[in-house]
């Protein structure tokens, strides 16, 4: 069965550094999606992205995150000088349509 | 986005069936109404959709009545391993293009 992935699944990182979060999609899916889960919190939406560019983006998604594509297969989360309320679980979702939602198992931030 | 209701945590022993409701007063007329479950650590796991009536798939049924201001996942002979927090989001079809937006979930604990 295809699924998301998502490297690496444990990142530990000093504060002001930058991070790169990286995720596979389901082949021929459409829509792309990065969220985030603070310990013992909700799941909380950061953005959309979709052909090519971003369609949503929360208020968490300020200046210091951004989204790529670079190659047609990966996608990337980058945030630019981490602070350490950064530290949590960072999900990447793939959807094909209008369909359910592909949630990879997710990345461990701890910024330190 | 409608907002929705769930209870805050359950419990329940093995084998017994579980039913959690969902309250969503002002869901719209093109609004589905979604099930997600999550363990601890793990990204979302699409359970099952709903737009009225009732819908069965080997997981699970969704219980939709006719005003649709509430829903009921129905977990048949519940394990141990139905142990999570699970997600009653509600939303337009064309989910593709909106984020996902997850409420508190409700936290299903199931002993032996």
């Amino acid at each position: 069965e295809p699924e998301v992935t998502q490297t690496p699944s444990h990142q530990v990182t000093q504060m002001g550094q930058e991070v790169i979060l990286r995720c596979v999609p389901i082949s021929n899916h459409l829509y792309f999606y990065w969220y985030r889960q603070i310990l013992g919190q909700k799941v909380e939406f950061l953005v959309s992205f979709y052909n090519n560019e971003i369609s949503e983006k929360s208020e968490i998604f300020d200046d210091q995150f951004s989204v790529e594509r670079p190659d047609g297969s990966n996608f990337t989360l980058k945030i630019r000088s981490t602070k350490l309320e950064d530290s949590a679980m960072y999900f990447c979702a793939s959807i094909p349509g209008n369909t359910e939602a592909f949630f990879g198992q997710g990345t461990r931030l701890t910024v330190v | 986005l409608a907002k929705t209701t769930q209870p805050i945590s359950m419990d329940s022993y093995e084998g017994q069936e579980v039913n959690i409701t969902c309250s969503h007063n002002n869901i719209a007329t093109n609004d589905y109404i979604t099930w997600y479950q999550q363990f601890p650590s793990q990204g979302p796991r699409f359970i099952i959709q709903g737009y009225k009536t009732k819908v069965t798939n080997e997981v699970a049924s969704l219980f939709i009545p006719a005003d649709r201001k509430s829903s009921t996942l129905s977990l048949p002979r519940v394990s141990l391993s139905d142990t999570a927090v699970y997600y009653c989001l509600v939303g337009a079809s064309d989910t593709g293009r909106r984020a996902l937006t997850f409420g508190s979930g409700t936290r299903l604990q199931v002993q032996p």
